[in-house]
């Protein structure tokens, strides 16, 4: 099992152009979620999804979209980067709703935008 | 609603010492409590849990205890390596908002010098 993988590891955006970051998780777990990373604010929740083609909005959803065409893979869209877009981009998945589930994260992906 | 507040580092420690990171807590209903542990260049993932009050969730020679009386869960290690040098986070999950979430604390860095 490789768990919850994140391609790319690392990327830099000049303002305004766009990207994709993939998520694939192979525990066959039904929801996703994606987190940016910012120092001294914990995690934030930008989008989520409760299973295959279905997405919802988190904490921080601006300037991202996000599509869950299959049930493996979650894609975090940046249409046009700006630099308050810099940051550590986690993308988690979980088995099953109920609050005790733990979320498996994935290794990160850290994007700068200059 | 729900939040989490952690003590602020970072906590640099000698090997061997003991140690407690401070971890409290606002939340409606019972949460499911977490603390997760970030090594460097890595993803976030899971130390220990408990779900419901008085529960001791423990893993690696770290512990905590939910504490509903005083809306905490500190982590504590007797004695720790230089290989516990993380971020460690306390989170929350709790159903708010239309969805399971988990709520983070800010991270506490944790320095250990042989």
């Amino acid at each position: 099992n490789a768990g919850v993988t994140q391609t790319p590891k690392f990327r830099v955006l000049k303002t305004g152009q766009s990207m994709t970051l993939l998520c694939a998780q192979d525990m066959n777990h039904e929801y996703m979620y994606w987190y940016r990373q910012d120092p001294g604010m914990g995690l934030r929740l930008i989008h989520y999804s409760v299973g295959e083609g279905t997405t919802a909005k988190g904490e921080v959803p601006d300037g991202y979209n996000v599509s869950r065409l299959k049930k493996q893979n979650f894609l975090l869209g940046l249409e046009s980067a700006a630099p308050s877009q810099t940051s550590v981009y986690f993308c988690a998945s979980r088995l099953t709703s109920g609050s005790y589930n733990e979320q498996f994260f994935g290794p990160g992906t850290r994007l700068t935008v200059l | 609603g729900n939040s989490v507040t952690q003590m602020e580092g970072p906590v640099t420690l000698s090997e061997e010492a003991f140690l407690t990171i401070n971890c409290t807590y606002t939340a409606t209903g019972y949460p499911s409590l977490f603390w997760y542990v970030q090594y460097p260049g890595e993803g976030l993932q899971l130390l220990l849990k408990a779900t419901k009050a008085d529960d001791k969730g423990s893993n690696k020679g770290f512990e905590a205890t939910y504490r509903k009386e005083t809306t905490s869960f500190h982590l504590e290690k007797g004695s720790v390596q230089v290989s516990d040098s993380a971020v460690y986070f306390c989170a929350l999950g709790a159903f708010s908002g239309g969805y399971n979430k988990l709520i983070f604390g800010a991270g506490t860095r944790l320095a250990v010098h042989p």
